[in-house]
Protein backbone atom coordinates (compact mmCIF):
# COMPACT_ATOMS: atom_id res chain seq x y z
CA UNK A 1 0.00 0.00 0.00
CA UNK A 2 1.08 3.76 -0.82
CA UNK A 3 2.05 5.56 2.97
CA UNK A 4 0.78 9.14 3.07
CA UNK A 5 2.39 11.21 5.19
CA UNK A 6 1.05 14.46 6.56
CA UNK A 7 3.26 17.36 8.22
CA UNK A 8 2.71 18.85 10.78
CA UNK A 9 0.30 17.22 12.88
CA UNK A 10 -0.94 20.04 14.64
CA UNK A 11 -0.38 23.65 14.31
CA UNK A 12 -1.51 26.57 16.09
CA UNK A 13 -2.35 29.82 14.33
CA UNK A 14 -4.32 32.95 13.98
CA UNK A 15 -7.13 34.20 12.04
CA UNK A 16 -5.88 35.76 8.87
CA UNK A 17 -2.53 33.56 8.85
CA UNK A 18 -1.69 31.60 6.08
CA UNK A 19 -1.63 28.23 7.03
CA UNK A 20 0.51 25.51 4.73
CA UNK A 21 0.27 21.46 5.26
CA UNK A 22 2.20 19.47 3.20
CA UNK A 23 1.72 15.58 2.72
CA UNK A 24 4.25 12.95 1.15
CA UNK A 25 3.51 9.66 -0.64
CA UNK A 26 5.84 6.51 -0.07
CA UNK A 27 5.40 6.52 -4.04
CA UNK A 28 4.56 8.42 -7.09
CA UNK A 29 1.18 9.15 -7.51
CA UNK A 30 0.87 11.57 -10.46
CA UNK A 31 -2.03 13.85 -9.05
CA UNK A 32 -4.21 11.77 -7.86
CA UNK A 33 -4.00 13.19 -4.48
CA UNK A 34 -7.55 14.92 -2.09
CA UNK A 35 -7.61 17.19 0.52
CA UNK A 36 -10.71 16.87 2.98
CA UNK A 37 -11.30 18.89 6.37
CA UNK A 38 -13.00 17.59 9.27
CA UNK A 39 -14.82 19.28 12.15
CA UNK A 40 -15.88 17.25 15.30
CA UNK A 41 -18.42 15.17 15.07
CA UNK A 42 -18.86 15.75 11.66
CA UNK A 43 -17.90 13.42 8.12
CA UNK A 44 -15.15 14.90 6.42
CA UNK A 45 -15.64 17.21 3.28
CA UNK A 46 -13.89 17.22 0.25
CA UNK A 47 -11.99 20.51 -0.39
CA UNK A 48 -9.24 19.74 -2.92
CA UNK A 49 -9.43 17.01 -5.69
CA UNK A 50 -6.69 15.65 -8.04
CA UNK A 51 -4.20 18.00 -6.04
CA UNK A 52 -5.24 20.93 -7.27
CA UNK A 53 -9.02 21.85 -8.27
CA UNK A 54 -11.59 23.43 -6.25
CA UNK A 55 -14.48 21.12 -4.99
CA UNK A 56 -17.65 22.80 -5.92
CA UNK A 57 -18.77 25.32 -2.86
CA UNK A 58 -15.24 25.73 -0.82
CA UNK A 59 -14.20 29.02 -0.65
CA UNK A 60 -10.88 30.19 -2.93
CA UNK A 61 -8.60 31.11 0.16
CA UNK A 62 -8.12 26.96 0.00
CA UNK A 63 -5.64 26.00 -2.94
CA UNK A 64 -3.55 22.34 -3.52
CA UNK A 65 -0.72 21.81 -5.31
CA UNK A 66 2.22 19.59 -5.85
CA UNK A 67 2.71 15.97 -7.93
CA UNK A 68 4.49 13.41 -7.55
CA UNK A 69 5.19 12.45 -4.19
CA UNK A 70 4.87 16.32 -2.75
CA UNK A 71 1.87 17.74 -2.08
CA UNK A 72 0.97 20.73 -0.40
CA UNK A 73 -2.70 22.43 0.96
CA UNK A 74 -2.58 25.95 1.60
CA UNK A 75 -5.28 28.04 3.34
CA UNK A 76 -4.67 32.02 2.52
CA UNK A 77 -6.29 33.40 4.98
CA UNK A 78 -7.16 31.36 7.91
CA UNK A 79 -11.10 32.05 9.23
CA UNK A 80 -12.74 31.01 12.19
CA UNK A 81 -14.71 28.23 10.42
CA UNK A 82 -11.37 26.86 9.48
CA UNK A 83 -10.21 25.58 12.48
CA UNK A 84 -10.51 21.64 11.86
CA UNK A 85 -8.67 19.04 11.27
CA UNK A 86 -7.24 17.78 7.23
CA UNK A 87 -6.76 15.06 5.74
CA UNK A 88 -4.92 14.00 2.73
CA UNK A 89 -5.88 10.90 0.67
CA UNK A 90 -4.25 8.79 -2.67
CA UNK A 91 -6.61 7.72 -5.22
CA UNK A 92 -3.65 6.32 -7.38
CA UNK A 93 -3.87 3.00 -6.43
CA UNK A 94 -6.53 0.39 -4.32
CA UNK A 95 -6.34 0.75 -1.40
CA UNK A 96 -6.66 4.18 -0.80
CA UNK A 97 -4.70 5.52 1.54
CA UNK A 98 -5.47 8.92 3.87
CA UNK A 99 -2.60 10.75 5.61
CA UNK A 100 -2.78 10.69 9.73
CA UNK A 101 -4.36 14.28 9.80
CA UNK A 102 -3.26 17.81 10.75
CA UNK A 103 -4.97 19.47 13.47
CA UNK A 104 -5.04 23.37 12.87
CA UNK A 105 -5.84 24.52 16.29
CA UNK A 106 -6.58 28.62 17.88
CA UNK A 107 -3.59 30.37 19.02
CA UNK B 1 -30.07 17.99 -2.10
CA UNK B 2 -28.03 14.79 -2.12
CA UNK B 3 -28.06 12.59 1.00
CA UNK B 4 -26.66 9.42 2.54
CA UNK B 5 -27.33 7.80 5.74
CA UNK B 6 -25.78 5.10 7.82
CA UNK B 7 -27.63 2.58 9.62
CA UNK B 8 -27.54 -0.51 11.85
CA UNK B 9 -24.10 0.54 14.18
CA UNK B 10 -24.34 -0.77 17.86
CA UNK B 11 -22.80 -2.89 19.99
CA UNK B 12 -21.63 -6.28 19.52
CA UNK B 13 -19.29 -8.96 21.34
CA UNK B 14 -16.33 -9.65 19.99
CA UNK B 15 -16.38 -12.41 17.26
CA UNK B 16 -20.00 -11.34 16.74
CA UNK B 17 -21.34 -9.81 12.92
CA UNK B 18 -23.26 -6.67 12.27
CA UNK B 19 -24.68 -5.69 9.07
CA UNK B 20 -24.37 -1.67 8.00
CA UNK B 21 -26.59 -0.14 5.17
CA UNK B 22 -26.42 3.25 3.38
CA UNK B 23 -29.47 4.57 1.83
CA UNK B 24 -29.06 7.33 -0.19
CA UNK B 25 -31.58 10.03 -1.47
CA UNK B 26 -31.38 12.81 -4.07
CA UNK B 27 -29.15 10.73 -6.03
CA UNK B 28 -29.21 7.65 -8.08
CA UNK B 29 -26.42 5.29 -6.53
CA UNK B 30 -26.01 3.06 -9.71
CA UNK B 31 -24.37 6.41 -11.27
CA UNK B 32 -21.96 5.86 -8.55
CA UNK B 33 -18.85 4.31 -7.12
CA UNK B 34 -19.14 3.69 -3.72
CA UNK B 35 -16.82 3.07 -0.65
CA UNK B 36 -16.70 2.46 3.27
CA UNK B 37 -14.47 4.37 5.38
CA UNK B 38 -14.14 4.30 9.22
CA UNK B 39 -12.60 6.32 12.41
CA UNK B 40 -11.38 5.17 15.15
CA UNK B 41 -12.01 7.16 18.21
CA UNK B 42 -9.67 9.26 17.85
CA UNK B 43 -7.97 8.79 15.44
CA UNK B 44 -7.52 9.16 11.58
CA UNK B 45 -9.60 7.48 8.67
CA UNK B 46 -9.27 4.58 7.06
CA UNK B 47 -11.04 3.39 3.76
CA UNK B 48 -11.93 0.05 3.99
CA UNK B 49 -13.74 -0.66 0.70
CA UNK B 50 -15.08 0.08 -2.89
CA UNK B 51 -17.96 -1.34 -4.89
CA UNK B 52 -17.98 0.30 -8.82
CA UNK B 53 -21.56 1.21 -9.88
CA UNK B 54 -22.33 -2.01 -11.65
CA UNK B 55 -21.09 -3.90 -8.50
CA UNK B 56 -18.41 -5.88 -10.93
CA UNK B 57 -15.43 -4.26 -9.26
CA UNK B 58 -14.96 -4.87 -5.56
CA UNK B 59 -11.62 -3.76 -3.16
CA UNK B 60 -11.38 -4.00 0.47
CA UNK B 61 -8.52 -2.66 2.67
CA UNK B 62 -6.41 -5.65 3.56
CA UNK B 63 -7.58 -4.85 7.82
CA UNK B 64 -11.27 -6.67 6.48
CA UNK B 65 -10.41 -8.94 3.66
CA UNK B 66 -12.07 -12.08 4.11
CA UNK B 67 -13.95 -10.83 7.33
CA UNK B 68 -16.04 -7.50 5.87
CA UNK B 69 -18.52 -7.99 2.54
CA UNK B 70 -19.73 -4.90 0.44
CA UNK B 71 -22.78 -4.55 -2.28
CA UNK B 72 -25.27 -2.84 -3.25
CA UNK B 73 -29.03 -2.89 -4.33
CA UNK B 74 -29.12 -0.55 -6.84
CA UNK B 75 -33.04 -1.18 -7.16
CA UNK B 76 -33.46 -0.18 -3.53
CA UNK B 77 -30.57 2.81 -3.84
CA UNK B 78 -28.92 1.25 -1.07
CA UNK B 79 -25.50 0.18 0.17
CA UNK B 80 -24.39 -2.73 2.43
CA UNK B 81 -21.36 -3.79 4.61
CA UNK B 82 -21.55 -7.16 6.49
CA UNK B 83 -19.11 -7.51 8.73
CA UNK B 84 -18.15 -10.80 10.28
CA UNK B 85 -15.45 -12.02 12.78
CA UNK B 86 -15.64 -8.52 14.55
CA UNK B 87 -12.36 -7.78 16.65
CA UNK B 88 -11.89 -4.54 18.97
CA UNK B 89 -9.93 -2.92 17.04
CA UNK B 90 -13.39 -2.70 14.54
CA UNK B 91 -14.78 0.06 16.92
CA UNK B 92 -15.13 3.19 14.61
CA UNK B 93 -17.66 5.28 13.02
CA UNK B 94 -18.25 3.62 9.53
CA UNK B 95 -18.96 6.21 6.58
CA UNK B 96 -20.15 5.69 3.50
CA UNK B 97 -19.10 7.87 0.95
CA UNK B 98 -19.53 8.08 -3.25
CA UNK B 99 -16.46 7.84 -5.17
CA UNK B 100 -16.63 10.02 -8.44
CA UNK B 101 -12.96 10.26 -10.53
CA UNK B 102 -10.69 8.86 -7.90
CA UNK B 103 -12.47 11.56 -5.11
CA UNK B 104 -14.94 11.00 -2.35
CA UNK B 105 -17.13 13.38 -2.56
CA UNK B 106 -20.23 12.74 -0.75
CA UNK B 107 -20.66 11.53 2.62
CA UNK B 108 -23.08 10.25 5.35
CA UNK B 109 -23.13 11.45 8.49
CA UNK B 110 -21.69 8.12 9.83
CA UNK B 111 -22.78 5.11 12.36
CA UNK B 112 -20.82 4.16 15.48
CA UNK B 113 -19.90 0.01 15.39
CA UNK B 114 -18.15 -0.46 19.25
CA UNK B 115 -17.30 -4.37 19.90
CA UNK B 116 -16.89 -5.13 23.45
CA UNK B 117 -17.93 -7.74 25.82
Amino acid sequence: DIQMTQSPSSLSASVGDRVTITCRASQSISSYLNWYQQKPGKAPKLLIYLASSLQSGVPSRFSGSGSGTDFTLTISSLQPEDFATYYCQQSSSMSWTFGQGTKVEFK
Amino acid sequence: EAQLVESGGGLVQPGGSLRLSCAASGLTLNSYNMNWVRQAPEKGLEWISYISGSGTSIYYADSVKGRFTISRDNARNSLYLQMNSLTAEDTAVYYCATSGNYRLDYWGQGTLVTVSS
